[in-house]
């Protein structure tokens, strides 16, 4: 069963655009919730994060919108650039366990 | 300073066998955990080790499956009598304590033939 539930699988955008990533979980254990940014050949490195007091954090480019009571959040990616282009993750935390989402596959175009 | 390294970058065997994987940790690092990643999907949690006790190991999918950190630093996952379904990349990843960032390795690619 998947605890974290992630969309779309693949996303293309114009350089410039908004990248809009979404998540939505079940459980109410979790506490902290990651956003990671994979490369091909490299493990995923973190992007951004947010715990579930507060409904939105930006850094640069890069924000988490949190809605608790929908059990839902999203990474928004401001002003997309080709180097965005790669695979996202979504992950929530419970104890000592990080649950991901299936990933998704941004690719900006030029 | 040097990241999460981990040996060897691929790794072919064929069923039946022995495989270890290592895990270098970043120095000071107290918390390691091991994931596995099959294609398309997201990282899957396997075990975590807060120094060198497997503090939660209900991840791992089978006895098949062990890991082990003796001096708090390195780790080495191993996997015995390997089946074509553990064909993955294995990623290690620490941090300085359970609630900081996790820094990953570049993952180990197996591939049970």
């Amino acid at each position: 069963q998947q605890q974290v539930k992630q969309s779309p699988q693949s996303l293309i955008v114009q350089k410039g655009g908004i990248s809009i990533i979404n998540c939505a979980y079940e459980n109410t254990a979790f506490d902290y919730f990651p956003w990671y940014q994979q490369f091909p050949g490299k493990g995923p490195a973190l992007l951004i994060a947010i715990r579930p007091d507060v409904s939105e954090k930006k850094e640069g480019r890069f924000t988490i919108s949190f809605n608790k009571s929908a059990k839902q959040f999203s990474l928004h990616i401001m002003d997309s650039q080709p180097g965005d282009s790669a695979t996202y993750f979504c992950a929530a935390k419970s104890g000592n366990q990080f649950y991901f989402g299936t990933g998704t596959s941004l690719t900006v175009i030029p | 300073g040097a990241g999460v390294s981990q040996t060897p970058s691929n790794k072919v065997t064929e069923k039946g066998k022995y495989v270890e994987l290592r895990c270098d940790p970043i120095s000071g690092h107290t918390a390691l955990y091991w994931y596995r990643q099959s294609l398309g999907q997201g990282p899957e949690f396997l075990i975590y080790f807060q120094g060198t006790g497997a503090a939660d190991d209900s991840g791992l999918p089978n006895d098949r499956f062990f890991a082990v950190r003796p001096e708090g630093s390195v780790s080495t996952l191993k996997i015995q009598r390997t089946e074509r379904g553990d064909s993955a990349v294995y990623l290690c990843a620490s941090s300085t304590d359970p609630r900081g960032e996790q820094f990953f390795g570049p993952g180990t690619r197996l591939t049970v033939l």
